[in-house]
């Protein structure tokens, strides 16, 4: 998974509780996006950082925030979990905006 | 309307066979193009990249771009059951501030 590493894996939680997932490169790539996967919608942007405290929204940013204070590291956080947001999540890192972007293993994530 | 459509699937095909999978695009400018594997509960895997007209062949894949037909199509000759999986068509779409838009997928089967 090219360098890249998230936790947790897997994650259960509760309606209304905060959560935060960790993605951490050792590439050195300035660009990191988060996406979910749900069925019937594919893979969507929720945020992206084209450097450390640079970041901008995706698709569906919505019930989410992150933050990037290393160059190896971008947190997403669920300020409160809604049942809505049960998904996996996958991180992912490239080199320039305009190139390709190499996965991370996922976090499945469960709001009950 | 979705921005990058894929030729619905499954696609089934007998082991040793060609599967073809085809791609088209609405960005006029986009100019990367990418396609991912994706195993059943795994991560996008980069398979292949293509940025100019042609062919782009790599082992058993071969990615072909049309920038004036605006579709993509990936080859994949001398199937496997190894190859079984759904495939992403992915594109960096200029308009869309150079964000990686993700087709919904094509799951390809291969029969032994």
């Amino acid at each position: 998974d090219a360098g890249i590493t998230q936790s947790p894996r897997h994650k259960v939680t509760e309606t209304g509780t905060p959560v935060t997932l960790r993605c951490h490169q050792t590439e050195n790539h300035r660009y990191m996006y988060w996406y979910r996967q749900d069925p019937g919608h594919g893979l969507r942007l929720i945020h992206y950082s084209y450097g450390v405290k640079d970041t901008d929204k995706g698709e569906v940013s919505d019930g989410y925030s992150v933050s990037r204070s290393k160059t190896e590291d971008f947190l997403l956080t669920l300020e409160s979990a809604t049942s809505s947001q049960t998904s996996v999540y996958f991180c992912a890192i490239s080199e320039s905006i305009a190139y390709e972007q190499y996965f991370g293993p996922g976090t499945r994530l469960t709001v009950t | 309307q979705k921005e990058v459509e894929q030729n619905s699937g499954p696609l089934s095909v007998p082991e040793g066979a060609i599967a073809s999978l085809n791609c088209t695009y609405s960005d006029r400018g986009s100019q990367s193009f990418f396609w991912y594997r994706q195993y059943s509960g795994k991560s996008p895997e980069l398979i292949m990249s293509i940025y100019s007209n042609g062919d782009k062949e790599d082992g058993r894949f071969t990615a072909q771009l049309n920038k004036a037909s605006q579709y993509v199509s990936l080859l994949i000759r001398d199937s496997q059951p190894s190859d079984s999986a759904t495939y992403l068509c992915a594109v960096i779409e200029t308009i869309n501030d150079y964000k990686l838009s993700f087709g919904a997928g094509t799951t390809v089967t291969v029969r032994a």
